[in-house]
């Protein structure tokens, strides 16, 4: 069964220092998400990207916050100056068609600390 | 008002029972209603997904929508050991473009064998 997969799995880093979050989404889907999640806190949404354009973004993902398809499979989520509040589980999704009514699927997470 | 209330629990029963879990929503734009799992440390997996009002049954798991309450249920039938994990209601609205998931805070859910 075609999956989302994420890289690394962990990431450990010092604050201020750039990090870039790999994902490669399901083959055949044309829309991307990043969301990210603190330790015991709710999913949160950061941001939607499709045909090489952010969609929609969230109050969180700030000028700090960067996201980039670089080839026909990866898709990058950078932050260029990482905080220690940026501490959390960074999840990306895929979905085949745009709408509501289409199913996210979503990665394993990458587990980023900022010390 | 938060946009999507979710008793975090955590909540433990034991095996065999039905289980109970809900959540209540405030923008009453919110269209589409699933229900994910998570296990620890892992990415939310898809259980189940409605549209507008109404129940849904897939096995052992039932959704329901109460549009005309913003309330919404998943209801587990003979509980597992297996379906020990955090339970996130998730909403989202009518869009043509792509749209943004809106997640409870999760449920915690713990089948005693």
């Amino acid at each position: 069964e075609p999956e989302v997969t994420q890289t690394p799995s962990h990431q450990v880093t010092q604050m201020g220092q750039e990090v870039i979050l790999r994902c490669v989404p399901i083959s055949n889907h044309l829309y991307f998400y990043w969301y990210r999640q603190i330790l015991g806190q709710k999913v949160e949404f950061l941001v939607s990207f499709y045909n090489n354009e952010i969609s929609e973004k969230s109050e969180i993902f700030d000028d700090q916050f960067s996201v980039e398809r670089p080839d026909g499979s990866n898709f990058t989520l950078k932050i260029r100056s990482t905080k220690l509040e940026d501490s959390a589980m960074y999840f990306c999704a895929s979905s085949s068609l745009a709408g509501a009514s289409e199913t996210q699927y979503f990665g394993p997470g990458t587990r980023l600390l900022v010390l | 008002q938060k946009e999507v209330e979710q008793d975090p629990g955590p909540l433990s029963v034991p095996e065999g029972a039905i289980v109970s879990l809900n959540c209540t929503y405030s923008n009453s734009a919110f269209q589409y209603f699933m229900w994910y799992r998570q296990y620890s440390r892992k990415g939310p997996e898809l259980l189940m997904y409605t549209y507008s009002s109404g129940n849904k049954e897939d096995g052992r798991f039932t959704a329901q929508v109460d549009k005309s309450s913003k309330y919404i249920s998943l209801f587990i039938r003979d509980s597992q050991p297996s379906d020990s994990a955090t339970y996130l209601c998730a909403m989202s609205g009518w869009s043509s473009s792509a749209s943004k998931i809106i997640f409870g805070s999760g449920t915690r859910l713990s089948i005693r064998p």
